[in-house]
């Protein structure tokens, strides 16, 4: 059973930097055949994708967000992370990493959430 | 770049078909993914590839896609089934995830 816990400070002040890491188990983000991704949603809305990693760094990024977005991956602890510069309290919302699956496969495993708040 | 429409909300008896729309231009060329999501949870999916189901969840989750519109069909909805749902496609032109805005299927 593949399993992915979002990590990180729940609070961040404006125009600073947003950082957070999914630590992935049970299933190797090296591997291949997934695409590592992060997700937001901010109270009582939608689901917006904020990009994501496939193995060997390939990186795909929200264009209203791009500027801003980095997501790097670390195959020696299994993880990958997110780095969102600049927030606003816009960018206050619960984050998500998530497992994408490959050949239209769908995100077949979610990380539980981890609420983000940006506030002086 | 490419958008997904869904209807805020969508009410059904116990029992009765549920069924949630999810429209986009010529989506029917796409693949379609839908996730289930409770209060206080992460969304779960439910159908992917237009009509497929993932291990374990119940043959009364169906799916289709055609022309503008993907459907995901709910048969004999129990309470349980209540819960937002959305829709989700890769738009290859714009190298994008996309979602639809969510629907909100309450069982009365």
């Amino acid at each position: 059973q593949v399993q992915l816990q979002e990590s990180g400070p729940g609070l961040v002040k404006p125009s600073q930097t947003l950082s957070l890491t999914c630590t992935v188990s049970g299933a190797s983000i090296s591997s291949g055949g997934s695409f590592w991704t992060w997700i937001r949603q901010p109270a009582g809305k939608g689901l917006e994708w904020i990009g994501r990693i496939y193995t060997g760094g390939n990186t795909y990024y929200n264009s209203s967000l791009k500027s801003r977005v980095t997501i790097s991956e670390d195959t020696s602890k299994n993880q990958f992370s997110l780095r969102l510069s600049s927030v606003t309290a816009a960018d206050t919302a619960l984050y998500y990493c998530a497992r994408e699956r490959t050949r239209s496969k769908g995100i077949d495993f979610w990380g539980q959430g981890t609420l983000v708040t940006v506030s002086s | 770049s490419y958008v997904l429409t869904q209807a805020p909300s969508v009410s059904v008896a116990p029992g009765q078909t549920a069924t949630i729309p999810c429209g986009g231009d010529k989506v029917g060329s796409k693949s379609v993914h839908w996730y289930q999501q409770k209060p206080g949870q992460a969304p779960v999916l439910v159908v992917y590839d237009d009509t497929d189901r993932p291990s374990g969840i119940p043959e009364r989750f169906s799916g289709s896609n055609s022309g503008n519109t993907a459907t995901l069909t709910i048969s004999r909805v129990e309470t349980g089934d209540e819960a937002d749902y959305y829709c989700q496609v890769w738009d290859t032109r714009d190298a994008h995830m996309v979602f639809g805005g969510g629907t909100k299927l309450t069982v009365l």
